[in-house]
C-alpha cells in the first residue's frame, strides 16, 4: 500500500492567494483527518470526517478554512483567502479504527 | 479533560534503553493510551497503544502503572534512527480524536 499521499508537498504562494491542499487516504479507510502544525500550536486537529462526513470540524481556524470529502478516496482542504499565519506544515491521516497512518504532509509558507 | 503530561526532553545513549514517562492522572476506565512518534521533518507514526495490560510489539514496549495514571514507553535499544519526538495521546472509546500535546524530544547520544 502507498500510504495517505498528500499534494503538493510543498506550496509558497502570497497572501490573499487560495490554496487547496489535497489528500488520499489508504484504501478501505473510513476516516480522515486534517491537522496542522506549527513551532507555536504543536500538532493540532482542524476537522475529521467518517464515511466521508464532517463529524467534528471544532478545530477549524475560521470561515477562511474549508474541508470536503467527496468519496472515500479524496479530501481537500482549501484557504481563501490565505494569511502569512497560516503558515505550517498540513498532515492528513487515515484510519480504519484506532491507529491513524498520516501522509508525509504540506509544508506551506504564505508571504 | 484529554490531557496527558510528558516531559520536554531526554537524552539516551545509543543500544541503551529508554523509559519515557507519561502522566494521565485523569484517564477514565475506557481510554486507551496510544504512542506515537514523528521523525524529523516526517509525520507522526504509530508505535503502540494499550488499555490495562503491557503490551509489547516488535517497536517497543508499553508498562501501564496498575492505576492507570501513568504509563511508560520502554525502547529496548536506543538506536540513532529513534531520535524523534515522541507523544503518548489518551483516546476516548467515544471517538477517535486524537489530541497531541508537546511530547517527548528524545536525543540519542552516539
Amino acid at each position: 500500500d502507498a500510504g495517505v499521499i498528500q499534494s503538493p508537498r510543498h506550496e509558497v504562494t502570497e497572501m490573499g492567494q487560495e490554496v487547496t491542499l489535497r489528500c488520499k487516504p489508504i484504501s478501505g479507510h473510513n476516516s480522515l483527518f486534517w491537522y496542522r502544525q506549527t513551532m507555536m500550536r504543536g500538532l493540532e486537529l482542524l476537522i475529521y470526517f467518517n464515511n466521508n462526513v464532517p463529524i467534528d470540524d471544532s478545530g477549524m481556524p475560521e470561515d477562511r478554512f474549508s474541508a470536503k470529502m467527496p468519496n472515500a478516496s479524496f479530501s481537500t482542504l482549501k484557504i481563501q483567502p490565505s494569511e502569512p499565519r497560516d503558515s505550517a506544515v498540513y498532515f492528513c491521516a487515515s484510519s480504519l479504527l484506532d491507529t491513524q497512518y498520516f501522509g508525509p504532509g504540506t509544508r506551506l509558507t504564505v508571504l | 479533560d484529554a490531557k496527558t503530561t510528558q516531559p520536554n526532553s531526554m537524552e539516551s545513549n545509543e543500544e541503551e534503553p529508554v523509559h519515557l514517562p507519561c502522566n494521565h492522572s485523569t484517564i477514565s476506565g475506557t481510554d486507551y493510551i496510544h504512542w506515537y512518534r514523528q521523525l524529523p521533518s516526517q509525520g507522526p507514526e504509530y508505535v503502540i497503544h494499550g488499555l490495562t495490560s503491557n503490551v509489547n510489539n516488535r517497536m517497543a514496549s508499553l508498562a501501564i502503572a496498575e492505576d492507570r495514571k501513568s504509563s511508560t514507553l520502554i525502547l529496548h535499544r536506543a538506536t540513532l534512527r529513534d531520535a524523534a519526538v515522541y507523544y503518548c495521546i489518551r483516546l476516548r472509546d467515544t471517538g477517535n480524536q486524537f489530541y497531541f500535546g508537546t511530547g517527548t524530544s528524545l536525543t540519542v547520544i552516539p
